[in-house]
């Protein structure tokens, strides 16, 4: 069974530039998550969707960051404009029902790491 | 709100060693709780769970118990190995508030492994 997808893995942007992050779930997998990662940190949600709609997004920073799940399958997120403080790592992860239960994994892509100069 | 403390690192170890990573947490409510390694380049990949109190998770030589008294879950293996070398987070699952379950990490231990 393939694994969470994230594309590009790496990437450096000048600030002020748009920058955008592509994810693919495993297949079958209901809700998506995007995570950011700083350096030295654990992950932090930023949005979850639950198939096509997104049931969380408190914690996007929504002047700059916006994110799609068209026909709830693959995501993308995006910031626009960039700043120096977006440097981190963005993970992806999916699972199979999402919020509905407590005990349920997650399953991480591998993450973007972007450097914002 | 709901947090997870876990020892600073980085912990370097000589092979063979015993190993113990604490992890406390605070939480409204009764949480699942969750040990996550990062190896090198990788993505997060579960290690091991436990859903309830005195409920112990194990896998490849891991073990970690949830102790509700203590809200403890410290994570244990009795002879570690150069390929355990990683970043390990403690993690809780727990009602966010929004009518759904949210993953809350610590910062995370780096783990080095020496022959």
């Amino acid at each position: 069974e393939a694994g969470v997808v994230q594309s590009p893995r790496y990437k450096i942007i000048e600030k002020k530039q748009p920058v955008a992050f592509w994810c693919n779930p495993i297949s079958g997998h209901n809700t998506l998550y995007w995570y950011r990662q700083n350096l030295g940190q654990g992950p932090e949600l930023l949005i979850r969707y639950e198939n096509e709609e997104a049931v969380d997004d408190s914690q996007l920073p929504k002047d700059r960051f916006s994110a799609e799940r068209l026909k709830g399958v693959d995501s993308t997120l995006k910031i626009q404009p960039a700043e120096l403080g977006d440097s981190a790592v963005y993970l992806c992860a999916s699972s199979p029902w999402g919020g509905s239960f407590v005990q349920e994994t997650q399953y991480f892509g591998p993450g973007t790491r972007l450097l914002v100069l | 709100g709901n947090s997870v403390t876990q020892m600073e690192g980085p912990v370097t170890l000589s092979e063979e060693a015993f190993l113990t990573i604490n992890c406390t947490y605070t939480a409204t409510g009764y949480p699942s709780l969750f040990w996550y390694v990062q190896y090198p380049g990788e993505g997060l990949q579960l290690l091991l769970k436990a859903t309830k109190a005195d409920d112990k998770g194990s896998n490849k030589g891991f073990e970690a118990t949830y102790r509700k008294e203590t809200t403890s879950f410290h994570l244990e293996k009795g002879s570690v190995q150069v390929s355990d070398s990683a970043v390990y987070f403690c993690a809780l699952n727990l009602d966010s508030g929004a009518g759904s379950y949210q993953l809350t990490f610590g910062k995370g231990t780096k783990l080095s492994v020496i022959p």
